[in-house]
């Protein structure tokens, strides 16, 4: 089956740590893969997408990066986060099936920077 | 600059009547458009699409019309129910692109 894994779910981290936010998918091969950024009050944010290996679209220009090291797996890093990054960063998968066109999310991690 | 725009934040309607979210677009290349839902600390689920070939979709009780010169279109929930409380989130895909553009979300709260 087609499934897709976003880790950790919650995650506080101080001002000016690193962030690694891991996503992968499984039962598929060369998917196109998103991040996405909900911050409070606010709706999806577009921040990467990556359409394969080593291929990275970056939307906002801001203090995060994304690296696709295997064809499953997309990785949202930082090397010094800021208290704006805090946020729900969802990672999704865009999907096509039976003429239907649209994503299917990870489950989300809440990053709070304190 | 917004491209696609949920101009109410929040909707409350009374279980069992009708809900009706609203959602615009500036783009005319816009080809393809989704709604999802999402609950508190949970990724979005799919709902429902409709292609801009057509003007309407119906799953169940959920129904996407689409008015392509006005550049709007709405999802109805009928009838509603306490379970339908949650944020929907309308998006949109610029034809021959990658990625969906998100609206800024409508908080919907039916009341039991």
């Amino acid at each position: 089956s087609q499934t897709i894994h976003q880790w950790p779910a919650t995650l506080v981290q101080p001002v000016g740590s690193p962030l690694s936010l891991e996503c992968t998918v499984e039962g598929t091969s060369n998917p196109n893969l998103y991040w996405y950024r909900q911050a409070a009050g606010r709706g999806l944010q577009l921040l990467f997408y990556s359409v394969g290996i080593g291929q990275i679209s970056s939307e906002v220009p801001q203090n995060l990066s994304a690296s696709r090291p295997q064809d499953r797996q997309f990785i949202l890093s930082s090397k010094k986060l800021l208290l704006s990054d805090s946020g729900f960063y969802l990672c999704a998968w865009r999907k096509r099936t039976g003429g239907i066109d649209g994503y299917t999310f990870g489950s989300g991690t809440r990053l709070t920077v304190v | 600059d917004q491209q696609v725009k949920q101009n109410s934040p929040s909707l409350s309607v009374q279980e069992g009547r009708i809900s009706i979210l609203n959602c615009d677009y500036t783009n005319s290349m816009f080809d393809y458009f989704l709604w999802y839902k999402k609950y508190p600390a949970e990724g979005p689920t799919f709902l429902i699409s409709i292609s801009s070939i057509k003007d309407k979709n119906e799953d169940g009780r959920f129904t996407v019309f689409l008015n392509k010169s006005a550049k709007h279109l709405s999802l109805h929930i009928v009838p509603s129910q306490p379970g339908d409380s949650a944020v929907y989130f309308c998006a949109a895909n610029p034809s021959g692109t990658y990625k969906y553009i998100f609206g800024t979300g409508t908080r919907l709260k039916v009341l039991a």
